[in-house]
């Protein structure tokens, strides 16, 4: 099983602020995406990044595949209450999405 | 329409109990995946199917079973049920030559 650790692993923080999210593992993938899921309800893709040192932009989130391909990370511009959720990163290696172990973010008002 | 649709959505059941989930598609794909998400959120695959052909078969128990009658469904069967498996149950799927996954609202099992 590979093995994509995030961190934190748990972020609080007020609106307003910046953010960014890691995800590293030792395996290289072919792509890797992130997610989000909220409470209740099954993760929903936020973007797939394939190529090394491919920087994405969704709006507030920045997303960058790092240059070797084995880890990512997920820049929040300005949290809003919105943002709240947990962010899964996943590496993709053929039919296999092995997920990262998430991180909680809170936004406060 | 419901992309992944999941039954039940939760279910409650005593230790050494059987217990089925179904889930099916809507969006034309080929793949479908079964993930279990435990107490920590952490993600884990259990199974793939691509075209009702079992392709992904992770460290599971053989008390778990997946069955994909068509291409739209894939049901997972749990045997003697035990403790360690509740969790939030999630179906998945996507096609091949893609890269999302759709996940279903998940299937809350715990096991009493």
């Amino acid at each position: 099983t590979q093995l994509l650790e995030q961190s934190p692993q748990f972020l609080s923080i007020q609106e307003g602020e910046n953010l960014t999210v890691y995800c590293n593992s030792s395996s290289v993938f072919s792509s890797l995406q992130w997610y989000r899921q909220e409470p209740g309800e099954g993760p929903v893709l936020l973007v797939t990044v394939v190529t090394g040192g491919e920087v994405k932009k969704l709006k507030r989130l920045t997303f960058q595949f790092g240059d070797a391909r084995k880890d990512s990370s997920l820049h929040i511009t300005a949290a809003q209450p919105g943002d709240t959720g947990l962010y899964l990163c996943a590496g993709n290696t053929g039919n296999q999405f092995y997920f990262g172990t998430g991180t909680s973010l809170t936004v406060i008002p | 329409d419901t992309a992944v649709s999941q039954t039940p959505k939760y279910l409650v059941t005593q230790m050494g109990n059987d217990k089925s989930i179904k889930c099916e598609q809507n969006l034309g794909h080929d793949t479908m995946y079964w993930y279990k998400q435990d107490s920590k959120k952490f993600l884990k695959i259990m199974f793939s199917y691509n075209n009702k052909e079992l392709i992904i078969n992770e460290t599971v128990p053989n008390r778990f079973s997946p069955k994909s009658p068509d291409k739209a469904h894939l049901n997972l069967h749990i045997n003697s049920l035990e403790l360690g498996d509740s969790a939030v149950y999630f179906c998945a799927s996507r096609l091949l030559a893609a890269g999302e996954l759709f996940f279903g609202e998940g299937s809350r099992l715990t096991v009493l």
